[in-house]
């Protein structure tokens, strides 16, 4: 069975604050997503990284993908508070056509 | 941009009601979803569809229904609500899975289905 596990599934940050959230999978997958929920609201898409290696920046987020380690990092950069959210990563399961989400990290940056 | 939109924010329904959710996509997507999101829980995957009448069991189907038509519509249907399925609904939609950079997979979501069966 497929699983994607995020690390931590809670933050609390300071302002200014560097921190990374990490993303595991327990399958081979070549492409993984990630996306920001603000309370609510829907998901938002922020990343998508397509194979290994693939790096992507957003203003001060950052995500990586390793797919020999079936790892994605999301690295946040000196937060604001306007990063307060939640934050999922999902894979697209080769061969199929479903994303399997993780469980997500809520994140709240204090001012 | 790509759009998405579920036809109620908010719903109330008792107990033993048919509930019908409906969703329609704007970008000619093959693929579309229904998740229920629960606290703790994160996104569950209760139907998928690939094609026009095509459709498959996701992770937590008991309970639903779904019906695709047409391309751009996806409707998901509680034959009988029960208070268990109280949660937040999100449709979502996609192109087939591709490869290398440049192509368009994630997923686009609607903005929620919040359902209250009472």
């Amino acid at each position: 069975e497929l699983k994607v596990e995020q690390n931590p599934l809670f933050l609390s940050m300071q302002e200014g604050k560097n921190y990374t959230i990490y993303c595991n999978y327990s399958t081979t997958s070549d492409r993984l997503y990630w996306y920001r929920q603000d309370p609510g609201k829907s998901l938002e898409s922020l990343f998508v990284l397509l194979s290994n290696g693939a790096v992507k920046q957003e203003g001060r987020l950052m995500a990586s993908l390793d797919t020999k380690a079936r790892l994605s990092t999301l690295h946040i950069t000196a937060a604001v508070h306007d990063l307060s959210a939640t934050y999922f990563c999902a894979v697209d399961t080769s061969g199929t056509y479903k994303y399997i989400f993780g469980t997500g990290t809520r994140l709240k940056v204090l001012a | 941009d790509v759009k998405v939109t579920q036809s109620s924010r908010y719903l109330v329904k008792r107990t033993g009601e048919k509930v019908f959710l409906e969703c329609v996509q704007d970008m000619d997507h093959e693929n579309m979803f229904w998740y229920r999101q629960d606290p703790g829980l994160g996104l569950r995957l209760i139907y998928f569809s690939y094609d026009v009448k095509m459709k498959e069991k996701g992770d937590i189907p008991e309970g639903y229904s779904v019906s695709r038509e047409k391309k751009e519509r996806f409707s998901l249907i509680l034959e009988s609500a029960s208070t268990n399925q109280t949660s937040m609904y999100l449709c979502a939609s996609s192109f087939p899975g591709g490869s290398g950079e440049g192509a368009n997979t994630e997923a686009f979501f609607g903005q929620g289905t919040r359902l209250t069966v009472v």
